[in-house]
């Protein structure tokens, strides 16, 4: 079992739509949740981070943590076509000061 | 702030030779940074961690040889990736946590190195 899995998509969403992107992770004593955002051939930028259970927004963004389900999700609100990138869900698990990344998700938002 | 600076950006090698990547933390110190590494449409694996004066920590499977971690000051980590061979070539990103004092809260990434051993 990989330690975090997010589906390698792509996902497809329609200019304007919301885009719902997911993530599990097995180890249960994580505590530190992250979603970056990786263009081609760039380094990954952060989108938000969350601690604690329920929601959490930013603009356009509103991460979700669920600590009992082991399930973290980001949704991104009028998604425009500069969202399209590769979505990584990344994790600090028990013991641990890296970051533990998911394989990512690609989204294409089209036009 | 919060950034963190990774030169070359792309370098292309000879089989053999070795190649030097530095990371630097411009506006804060960082006793800790982290090396990752990432081959076309995979994720991002953590190679290492660079610990401010001490011996850096290798995951498993990475060798520490060919992989030389110099964590000498606290703005300053080098990776130097010896007798490089093809398989070697990679993006490789180094990152750095600001602290708990940083208003986003996340690491900083710098902006990678394309390696390329031909």
């Amino acid at each position: 079992q990989k330690e975090v899995e997010q589906n390698s998509g792509p996902l497809s969403v329609p200019e304007g739509a919301i885009a719902s992107l997911n993530c599990t992770y097995s180890d249960r004593g994580s505590q530190s949740f992250f979603w970056y955002r990786q263009y081609s051939g760039k380094s990954p930028e952060l989108i938000m981070f969350i601690y604690s259970n329920g929601d959490k927004e930013d603009g356009r963004f509103t991460a979700q943590l669920n600590k009992a389900s082991q399930y973290v999700s980001l949704l991104i609100r009028d998604s425009q076509p500069s969202d399209s990138a590769t979505y990584l869900c990344a994790v600090i698990g028990t013991g641990r000061r890296a970051l533990t990344f998911g394989s990512g998700t690609r989204l294409q938002v089209q036009p | 702030g919060a950034v963190v600076s990774q030169h070359p950006s792309w370098v292309i090698c000879k089989s053999g030779t070795s190649v030097k990547i530095e990371c630097r933390s411009l506006d804060f110190q960082a006793t800790t940074m982290f090396w990752y590494r990432q081959f076309p449409k995979q994720s991002l694996m953590l190679m290492a961690t660079s610990n401010e004066g001490s011996k850096a920590t290798y995951e498993q499977g990475v060798e520490k040889d060919k992989f030389l971690i110099n964590h000498a000051s606290l703005t300053l980590s080098t990776l130097t990736v010896t007798s490089a061979h093809p398989e070697d070539s990679s993006f490789y990103i180094c990152s750095a946590y600001p602290g708990q004092g940083d208003r986003r809260g996340g690491y900083t990434f710098g902006s990678g190195t394309r390696l390329t051993v031909v």
